[in-house]
């Protein structure tokens, strides 16, 4: 069976420090790969979706990046946090576009 | 890009009582139609959905409508329980097969 693993699970960095999330999927192969991002109380937010390696699309303006080393691992970067970084961050994986998404546990970040 | 707008955003009903969050968006090439439960502090998870080749999905006490010409589809809840009160995301696909999502409906359900 398919499962996600998605790292650290909590994580609390100073404005201007860097970011590294890291995501990855077990049990397919050649999965779509989304970032998303919720602010507290409010709705998710399409950041980064990939369809294959080294294939990113990125859905907001802004100081994040993603990238996609391997068939089954999805990165969110940063050079330097701002407080408005701050929230909840989900990676998701699904077989195609346009089928269900199967989201990982999430990494609360808060910048302080 | 995909404009999803979803209502009521906030829901409160008594437990037993049914409960209905509409769906609508903007972009007629939409094709999949899912509805995803998010519970305080976790994860999202997919509850039902729905294709554009189908009206209506029911799955126990949860059902999806869909009318594409007005395009909005519907999330159906009866006899609701406790354990529904979560936030529920609508979350149709745009031109390009992702998903957007609504900005999301809180479910309370008071004994």
């Amino acid at each position: 069976s398919q499962t996600i693993h998605q790292w650290p699970a909590t994580l609390v960095q100073p404005v201007g420090s860097p970011l590294s999330l890291e995501c990855t999927v077990e049990g397919t192969s050649n999965p779509n790969l989304y970032w998303y991002r919720q602010a507290a109380g409010r709705g998710l937010q399409l950041l980064f979706y990939s369809v294959g390696i080294g294939q990113i699309s990125s859905e907001v303006p802004q100081n994040l990046s993603a990238s996609r080393p391997q068939d089954r691992q999805f990165i969110l970067s940063s050079k330097k946090l701002l407080l408005s970084d701050s929230g909840f961050y989900l990676c998701a994986w699904s077989d195609t576009q346009g089928s269900p998404l199967h989201f990982g546990n999430g990494t609360r970040l808060t910048v302080t | 890009g995909e404009n999803v707008e979803q209502h009521p955003s906030t829901l409160s009903v008594q437990e037993g009582d049914s409960a209905v969050i509409k769906c609508t968006y903007s972009d007629s090439a939409s094709n999949y139609f899912p509805w995803y439960k998010q519970e305080l502090g976790k994860r999202p998870q997919l509850i039902i959905d729905i294709r554009s080749n189908v009206g209506e999905k029911k799955d126990q006490r949860i059902a999806v409508t869909l009318n594409k010409t007005a395009k909005h589809f519907s999330l159906h809840i009866t006899e609701t329980q406790p354990e529904d009160s979560a936030v529920y995301f609508c979350g149709p696909t745009d031109s390009w097969g992702k998903l957007q999502f609504g900005a999301g409906t809180q479910v309370v359900v008071t004994p």
